[in-house]
């Protein structure tokens, strides 16, 4: 299983990210992503999960009309979009595979994307 | 939903470390815990209060009672030196899913 995500961003304040995570070694349908984020010494903080298989989403409030979270089956990649970039949204962004579950987790993330959002 | 862990836990190798993760009435929910290094992913070493996936070293157990959640690693490495978390799952918050301020463990 490897989760693979694009590279580092430096943003203006005001300006939108994508970031991709691309999967393999497993059946993507099959499972729920997650993307967290963790600003620098701190927690990790969920931002939202997409399921594949039927494109459901649920998103943290917080970031609410801020963040879009979709998946393209046919390269097994999702994708994270965050818009109205503030200087508190500079974090190493996560992608996370979740296992369907009555008490969701994490069993595999990728190796992180650092956004930077700086004038 | 409020999980709170001790900042800092110190041990010398070989010997048994735990860290808590404390919550009300936590033993009524699912606790996962994850390992950080420096500059690296979190790994998931526990799910489900006392699982571990597969890779994951015997060293590393899990409790869960009353209002707090334990991770044991018994006999600890210097290689386990690193940030822990613990996470669990509340429908009732938002998030849902919410993780502890973390433990940074050291090794002597």
């Amino acid at each position: 299983v490897q989760l693979v995500q694009s590279g580092a961003e430096v943003k203006k304040p005001g300006a939108s990210v994508k970031v991709s995570c691309k999967s393999s070694g497993y059946t993507f349908s099959s499972y729920g992503v997650s993307w967290v984020r963790q600003a620098p010494g701190q927690r990790p903080e969920w931002m939202g999960w997409t399921s594949p298989y039927n494109g459901d989403t649920t998103y943290a409030q917080k970031f609410q009309g801020r963040v879009t979270m979709t998946t393209d089956t046919s390269t097994s990649t999702a994708y994270m979009e965050l818009r109205d970039l503030r200087s508190d949204d500079t974090a190493v962004y996560y992608c996370a595979r979740e296992p369907e579950s009555s008490s969701p987790y994490f069993d595999y993330w990728g190796q992180g994307t650092l956004v930077t959002v700086s004038s | 939903y409020v999980l709170t862990q001790p900042p800092s836990v110190s041990v010398a190798p070989g010997k048994p470390a735990t860290i808590t993760c404390g919550g009300t009435n936590i033993e009524g929910k699912s606790v996962h815990w994850y390992q950080q290094q420096p500059g690296q992913a979190p790994v998931l070493v526990i799910f489900y209060d006392n699982v571990r996936p597969s890779g994951i070293p015997e060293r590393f157990s899990g409790s869960n009672s009353g209002n707090t959640a334990t991770l044991t690693i018994s006999r600890v490495e210097v290689g386990d030196e690193a940030d822990y978390y613990c996470q669990v799952w509340d429908s009732s918050t938002d998030p849902p899913r919410v993780f502890g301020g973390g433990t940074k463990l050291t090794v002597l």
